[in-house]
């Protein structure tokens, strides 16, 4: 069976400072990967997706960067955070090929201070 | 991609059935309408999805208009554990992403 697989829960992380989500995938191969953002009482917001390793589509402009080192690994990534970077960040995968059904991890609150 | 529209919330008792309703005017021939939601403080969970004919499994049915114009998620039995946001989206099958929506906010009375 396939597992996701997200860390850290939760981050404080001074206004300025680097950050690094990571997201690992277990029991399948070549999935779709994404990073989703919710501001607080917001929806979800698409950030980055993933089709194959080094094949990054943003969605939106923004302060944040994705990478996608490994096949079944995810990586959200900021050089310096600002306060409006507080969020709930959700990694998800899909099989390749098509979304009929997504999974998602249990997510990583961020608050930048 | 096709824009769907949900009620911002909803409320119904427990243990009565729900109706949660989305407008896709917009949807094209090779849209898929799925359903998501999100407990608090957890990420998504897939609920249902279908194209056509209404669809049934353990969490949910799902009822689409003969014109696909718009689509109904039915609780059978509202529990405490089913409030949640939950959020109607469309995709085409062969699709590398899903956009969510702001989504109805369901609340349970116990």
């Amino acid at each position: 069976s396939q597992t996701i697989h997200q860390w850290p829960a939760t981050l404080v992380q001074p206004v300025g400072s680097p950050l690094s989500l990571e997201c690992t995938v277990e029991g399948t191969s070549n999935p779709n990967l994404y990073w989703y953002r919710q501001a607080a009482g917001r929806g979800l917001q698409l950030l980055f997706y993933s089709v194959g390793i080094g094949q990054i589509s943003s969605e939106v402009p923004q302060n944040l960067s994705a990478s996608r080192p490994q096949d079944r690994q995810f990586i959200l990534s900021s050089k310096k955070l600002l306060l409006s970077d507080s969020g709930f960040y959700l990694c998800a995968w899909s099989f390749p090929g098509r979304v009929t059904e997504a999974f998602f991890g249990q997510g990583t609150r961020l608050t930048v201070v | 991609d096709a824009k769907t529209t949900q009620p911002n919330s909803m409320e119904s008792n427990e243990e009565e059935p729900v109706h949660l309703p989305c407008n896709h005017s917009t949807i094209s021939g090779t849209d898929y309408i799925h359903w998501y939601r999100q407990l608090p403080s957890q990420g998504p969970e897939y609920v249902i999805h279908g194209l056509t004919s209404n669809v049934n499994n353990r969490m949910a049915s799902l009822a689409i208009a003969e014109d696909r114009k718009s689509s109904t998620l039915i609780l059978h039995r509202a529990t405490l554990r089913d409030a949640a946001v939950y959020y109607c989206i469309l995709s085409p099958l062969l699709n590398e992403k899903l956009t969510f929506g702001t989504g109805t906010r369901l609340t349970i009375i116990p």
